[in-house]
């Protein structure tokens, strides 16, 4: 099955700072997914985006599927961003799985 | 819009007894997937239902686990025996569309089996 590899495997920063965190995979994809899960666990979505660029506030996100990998980038960050961000990819063989990686964990001190 | 509704949010049993969790899913979502969360680790699908049809259940644990989504809109996932390592968090999520689309995500429900 697709493997999915995220690094950083954790990330401290202070209240402000920028970042980039990438995700890895072993093959073709057509779906591809970063979700945020907060501190009390809930799993939000923020970007789908199985190719290009996509832009959310101080979120963005860009996927080269030809090189099979994608970047999340944090600008100005802030202590609510911390939490665990999961990169999850899919192929369309038969039906939707979405494979999840092992997740970055954000820690933003104030 | 309200989002994907799970209950209980908390579970606490003994090993080898019953166990069962409900999910409902965004309204008129047609796609509902069930994950396992095992602490330090990222979701991982146990099985997935187009309106009341399994698309995939090729890694749900079938002699313990089992799952339904009768009418096409509630689910319940349920563990029979419940072994230790079944300690995890029990994550639903929906769909619009089978493919290619976003998934939203329920609160969880946390159980812990002694």
């Amino acid at each position: 099955g697709i493997q999915v590899e995220q690094s950083p495997p954790d990330l401290i920063l202070q209240e402000g700072a920028n970042s980039t965190l990438r995700c890895n995979f072993s093959d073709s994809v057509n779906n591809l997914q970063w979700f945020h899960q907060n501190p009390w666990g809930q799993l939000i979505n923020l970007f789908y985006i199985p190719s290009g660029t996509k832009q959310n506030g101080r979120l963005s996100a860009t996927t080269v599927a030809t090189e099979r990998y994608s970047l999340l980038y944090i600008s100005s960050s802030q202590t609510t961003d911390s939490g665990v961000y999961f990169c999850a990819v899919g192929r369309i063989q038969g039906a939707q799985k979405l494979v999840f990686g092992q997740g970055t964990r954000l820690t933003i001190n104030p | 819009e309200a989002g994907v509704a799970q209950s209980p949010r908390y579970k606490i049993i003994e090993k080898r007894q019953s166990v069962a969790f409900w999910c409902n899913p965004i309204s008129g979502h047609a796609t509902l997937y069930w994950y396992q969360q095992i602490l330090g680790q990222g979701p991982k699908l146990l099985i997935q239902f187009q309106n009341n049809g399994v698309v995939d259940d090729s890694q749900l644990p079938k002699d313990r686990f089992s799952a339904e989504r009768l009418k096409g809109v509630d689910s319940t996932l349920k563990i029979q025996p419940a072994k230790l390592e079944d300690s995890a968090v029990y994550l639903c999520a929906s769909s619009l569309l089978i493919h290619t689309d976003t998934q939203y995500f329920g609160p969880g429900t946390r159980l812990t089996v002694l």
